[in-house]
């Protein structure tokens, strides 16, 4: 069954280290998607992706944050200068269409902890 | 205000029992989606099912069905015939359609779910 893959499972970067995150959507999925848990929290939204450019970002996605599709498979998220509070959960998710009906299949995540 | 709540602390559920898990939405819109989705404790999200705001029948995925009640807008999860297997955190979440071609799903604080054998 086709999956969303993510890389690397967990990382550990420190303070002030840019960290890009990896996800290889579904092939024939078009809309993509990163969402951040922080640890025993809900899963927030954070940047929405579609035709190379982004559909919506959340207050969270800031200048430090940034998304790319650099080939026709992955999708990454890039942080330029980590603080201590990106630390969470991040997820790729992705989904056919982006309408109501069609369900995000996610990833395993990645787990990012800044020290 | 939250557009999902789940306010239910942890919840017990003995095996082979049914248990029902409580969402509440908020939303102006008249079209939108809510879905449900597990997440066991080695992190991943699985989604398990889907309602539209438009359906007329509660949907149903095996041994989950979703007891949907617009004017009260809420949408709670049933599973039926507990397992072992289900325990996790439940989260509910919401698409709206006036977000765009690419709406975001809005997510709860999830519940804890354990079940006893």
């Amino acid at each position: 069954e086709p999956e969303v893959t993510q890389t690397p499972s967990h990382q550990v970067t420190q303070m002030g280290q840019e960290v890009i995150l990896r996800c290889v959507p579904i092939s024939n999925h078009l809309y993509f998607y990163w969402y951040r848990q922080i640890l025993g929290q809900k899963v927030e939204f954070l940047v929405s992706f579609y035709n190379n450019e982004i559909s919506e970002k959340s207050e969270i996605f800031d200048d430090q944050f940034s998304v790319e599709r650099p080939d026709g498979s992955n999708f990454t998220l890039k942080i330029r200068s980590t603080k201590l509070e990106d630390s969470a959960m991040y997820f790729c998710a992705s989904s056919e269409q982006g309408r109501l009906r069609t369900e995000a299949f996610f990833g395993q995540g990645t787990r990012l902890t800044v020290v | 205000a939250q557009k999902i709540t789940q306010t239910q602390p942890g919840m017990f559920v003995q095996e082979k029992e049914a248990v029902t898990l409580d969402c509440t939405y908020d939303t102006s819109d008249q079209s939108y989606g809510l879905f449900w989705y597990k997440q066991p404790s080695s992190g991943e999200m699985i989604f398990l099912i889907y309602q539209g705001s438009y359906d007329e029948q509660n949907a149903t995925e095996g041994r989950y069905s979703l007891n949907f009640q617009k004017a009260r807008k809420s949408a709670n999860l049933v599973i039926s015939a507990s397992q072992l297997g289900d325990s996790a955190m439940y989260f509910c979440a919401m698409r709206e359609d006036n977000t765009g071609a690419n709406s975001k799903l809005t997510f709860g604080k999830g519940i804890t779910l354990s079940v006893r054998p």
